[in-house]
């Protein structure tokens, strides 16, 4: 059945390394976003993708790098450039309403621990 | 960026009561949503409104544009309606803005 899945719902690492996030999404939809929320905030925009191939920073980028080489496929590294990576962190994906603009959808999120 | 707030912060209510959440936001936009978040941190599409009004069961929404404000309604409240609502604007490029929240407690 469609939806957006987030690999894994827990993820553990040390400080100092690299982890990827997957977000993959069976809905046909152009556009994908990944998203930042730490306790008691709202989201903030990492970085989304309108089209494959081509992708632009959002409002805290720094730390993050993102590709873009399927449709169905947008994942998410963290580096050991950003400061603060413990956080729950979710991917969405949107569809173009009649109207021409985007109706986003969730995936279930990733919550990452950098001990 | 558009910077979008919600209010109140926290509501609690009694089960069967009515509420209404608010959502301003600081510059035109072209895309309106509300999303409720449950414990386990899934969102849930509640509406696009970009403007006008719209109701899905107990719930309704209205979006003003021109005086940039939406307003959520949540009717006859039941415990399962707690979670946290978000409002998430966007402009002209699809870039989103997500507000604080509002966190809402439902007790039996």
């Amino acid at each position: 059945d469609g939806g957006i899945t987030q690999s894994p719902k827990y993820l553990f690492r040390k400080e100092g390394q690299n982890v990827t996030l997957s977000c993959e999404q069976n809905l046909n939809h152009d556009a994908m976003y990944w998203y930042r929320q730490d306790p008691g905030q709202g989201l903030r925009l990492i970085y989304y993708s309108q089209i494959v191939n081509d992708f632009q920073k959002g409002d805290i980028a720094e730390g993050y790098s993102v590709s873009r080489e399927k449709k169905e496929s947008f994942p998410l590294t963290v580096t050991s450039a950003q400061k603060n990576p413990t956080a729950f962190y979710l991917c969405a994906s949107s569809i173009t309403t009649p109207t021409g603009q985007d109706e986003q959808y969730f995936g279930p999120g990733t919550r990452l621990t950098v001990t | 960026g558009i910077q979008v707030e919600q209010s109140p912060p926290d509501l609690i209510l009694q089960e069967g009561a009515n509420s209404t959440l608010r959502c301003n936001f600081s510059d035109s936009v072209n895309n309106l949503q509300w999303f409720h978040q449950n414990p386990w941190g899934q969102l849930i599409n509640l509406f696009y409104i970009p403007s006008g009004t719209k109701q899905n069961g107990r719930l309704s929404a209205t979006t003003v544009a021109t005086e940039r404000y939406s307003l959520l309604y949540i009717s006859s409240s039941q415990t399962t309606d707690s979670g946290v609502y978000f409002c998430a604007v966007a402009g002209n490029f699809n870039k989103f803005y997500f507000g604080s929240g509002t966190k809402l407690n439902v007790k039996p």
